[in-house]
């Protein structure tokens, strides 16, 4: 099953900040937080993980409470082509052969 | 550098038919994992095959196969076919060596069972 619990649908406007919250209350001191997107009917798409700090890359941010049990993937400026189901998911980094398990993720509809 | 490529896009198949889906990985990887998403549902994982060997398998039938060859890539084989077979079925690719946290999807195959 999945480990990690998020909002269904969330939706927000072009140009603005989209936070996606995300609930990992039984997470393990070895596994990272990753989020995945998936735009419609394309395969899922890397975007972000960290374990206990902050992370910021091209795409988004990452912000990681202090006691692991939480985490926010912000996008910065939100624009029509983020519009996708946003998953998060923990998993062991130094394990590659670790499989992902999906839950069923948060559905982003970013408005014009 | 191609990334990771699935044939084919789509398939039509008829219950109790057999069913061989492809996968190409991204060039240097050489883990690929399958995984099944029905229609308004996250990816389940089926198995992840490395060194041309099953290594880790989630929670599907016998009725589920693959296989890896020589040059990484890998087939998926699914016999008897019911209609709950029917979804999008993802391809993603990892090299093993780097524990690259980076598993990279391929464009899925839909598969239609009627």
């Amino acid at each position: 099953d999945a480990k990690t619990t998020q909002p269904p649908s969330m939706d927000c406007a072009e140009g603005r900040a989209a936070n996606l919250p995300c609930n990992h209350s039984t997470i393990s001191g070895n596994e990272y937080v990753y989020w995945y997107r998936q735009i419609h009917s394309q395969g899922p798409q890397y975007i972000i993980h960290g374990l206990k700090n902050n992370e910021t890359n091209e795409m988004a941010s990452l912000i990681i409470t202090e006691d692991r049990k939480s985490s926010t993937l912000i996008l910065p400026h939100a624009t029509l082509r983020d519009t996708a189901v946003y998953y998060c998911i923990v998993r062991v980094l130094y394990s590659s052969a670790s499989k992902i398990i999906f839950g069923s993720g948060t559905r982003l509809s970013i408005r014009p | 550098d191609a990334g990771v490529t699935q044939s084919p896009t789509h398939l039509i198949k008829t219950r109790g038919q057999q069913v061989t889906l492809r996968c190409s990985p991204k060039s240097g990887h050489d883990t690929v994992s399958w995984y099944q998403q029905a229609l308004g549902q996250g990816p389940q994982f089926i198995f992840q095959y490395y060194e041309e060997e099953e290594r880790q398998r989630g929670n599907f039938p016998d009725r589920f196969s693959g296989h890896q060859f020589p040059n990484y890539s890998s087939e998926l084989n699914v016999n008897a076919l019911l209609l709950g077979d029917s979804a999008l079925y993802l391809c993603a690719s990892t090299y093993i060596a780097r524990s690259s946290y980076e598993q990279y999807f391929g464009p899925g195959t839909r598969l239609t069972v009627t």
